[in-house]
């Protein structure tokens, strides 16, 4: 078990790009959830997945953001036309349902907007 | 609304001191409450958590954590600071119950300073 991954750590993107970032959970875990955390705040939920559904989303999650997680495994979170206020980190976590919210965290994806 | 307030946003304590970080909630319901810590540009680990029974829960590093009903409130605190406890704070909140969806809501964080 090495945890939950997420890849990449750190992109820097143009404004009007598209980006993509991938999160890998922990195996056996059937839930999946994304954050986003802007400086000097706490995390933000976005939105979460049970297996390969996608049961919740923010309002925070504009059209510009969408998310997957073909097979219930890995999932992948897309920003479209990024805007310089998108510039964040975004955690992803994942639970087992009988966690009972018992989220463990990855390193994060460092998205800096220029 | 369903909200964690974390009233100090930056505390410095000398190492060896005792600490208390502050958490305040709002919620419906009796939630689950966590706290986790985020060093320099890493994810959250959870210190510990409350799901029920005994108030006073300890967790990982030596830390430990007080549920009081009346005061809305989970205090995390820790008798002697250690240098390496420097890291940002995050008290956080969830549901609790059938249909609970694992979704936490966050409190604005605490960052710790350890003097030498």
């Amino acid at each position: 078990d090495t945890g939950v991954s997420q890849d990449p750590r750190h992109k820097i993107t143009k404004r009007g790009q598209n980006v993509t970032f991938r999160c890998d959970p922990i195996s056996e875990h059937n839930r999946l959830y994304w954050y986003r955390q802007t400086l000097g705040q706490g995390p933000e939920f976005l939105t979460y997945f049970q297996n390969e559904a996608q049961l919740e989303k923010s309002r925070l999650l504009s059209d510009r953001f969408s998310a997957e997680r073909p097979k219930g495994s890995f999932s992948t979170l897309e920003i479209q036309r990024t805007e310089q206020g998108d510039s964040a980190m975004y955690l992803c976590a994942s639970s087992p349902i009988q966690g009972a919210g018992v989220a463990f965290f990855g390193q994060g994806t460092r998205l800096t907007v220029v | 609304a369903q909200s964690v307030t974390q009233p100090d946003i930056h505390i410095t304590v000398s190492e060896g001191a005792s600490l208390e970080l502050r958490c305040n909630y709002s919620y419906g319901a009796t939630p689950y409450l966590f706290w986790y810590v985020q060093s320099p540009g890493q994810g959250l680990q959870l210190l510990l958590k409350y799901f029920s029974g005994d108030t006073l829960v300890q967790g990982i590093k030596g830390f430990e954590a007080e549920f009081k009903r009346s005061q809305s409130s989970f205090n995390l605190r820790k008798p002697s600071v250690h240098w390496s406890d420097a890291a940002e704070y995050f008290c956080a909140v969830g549901g609790n119950g059938y249909g609970n969806t694992g979704k936490l809501i966050f409190g604005q964080g605490t960052t710790l300073q350890v003097k030498p």
